[in-house]
């Protein structure tokens, strides 16, 4: 089975804290994905990456860069954190070949105050 | 960015009923794929589809791709306590990396 995993499951953070998420996958997939999920609206795509040190802007990038240095490990990073970055983020990594099938992690829900 | 239709919002029904949602795009996909979410955790993949008019099950779970690649349907038969949950469609548009998501149906069971 494919496992995604997230550094936190919950993390509390203030206002204008550098924030550091992790993902990190176990079945050698070329693309990962950063989603946040707010209720009503769905998942947004924040950043992908299809290879190495590449990454792609997804629908809302501002205010998030990310960091891909390995295949199998993402990282989104909100430099300074805002009370509107409060969320539920999730990351996703799928094999290739397109986006196909994503796989998910269990999710990392922010609370900045 | 893009977003799929997709319906009913959210369902109320008893415990045994069948259930029935769809979604729909203007535009044509080549991969359509449901997904459920459990409450504080991360959506988990049910069923994936890849050719225009392919019906496809896992459990009680049956998921179609439509004929004009522009919807699917996934429906739930009997369904249970545990079935509680969002559920999410997501289509592949033709070259593109990225999933384009509907906004969910939540379903819920009556007590």
């Amino acid at each position: 089975d494919v496992k995604v995993t997230q550094s936190s499951r919950y993390l509390v953070k203030r206002t204008g804290e550098k924030v550091f998420l992790e993902c990190v996958q176990d079945m050698d997939h070329e693309n990962m994905f950063w989603y946040r999920q707010d209720p009503g609206l769905g998942l947004r795509l924040i950043y992908f990456s299809y290879d190495v040190k590449m990454k792609e802007k997804g629908d809302i990038p501002e205010g998030y860069s990310v960091s891909r240095e390995k295949k199998e490990r993402f990282s989104l990073i909100l430099e300074s954190a805002s009370t509107n970055q409060t969320s539920m983020y999730l990351c996703a990594s799928s094999s290739g070949q397109g986006a196909d099938e994503q796989y998910f992690g269990p999710g990392t829900r922010l609370t900045v105050t | 960015g893009q977003q799929l239709n997709q319906s009913p919002q959210s369902m109320f029904i008893q415990e045994g009923e069948d259930v029935s949602m769809n979604c729909t795009s203007s535009s044509i996909f080549n991969t359509w794929l449901w997904y459920k979410q459990d409450p504080g955790e991360g959506p988990v993949l049910l069923i994936a589809l890849y050719k225009a008019g392919e019906l496809t099950s896992n459990g009680r779970l049956t998921a179609q791709f439509g004929i004009t690649r522009k919807d699917s349907f996934l429906n739930i038969s009997a369904s249970i306590p545990s079935d509680v949950g969002i559920y999410f469609c997501a289509g592949q548009l033709w070259s593109n990396y990225q999933l384009i998501w509907g906004a969910g149906t939540k379903l819920i069971i009556k007590p």
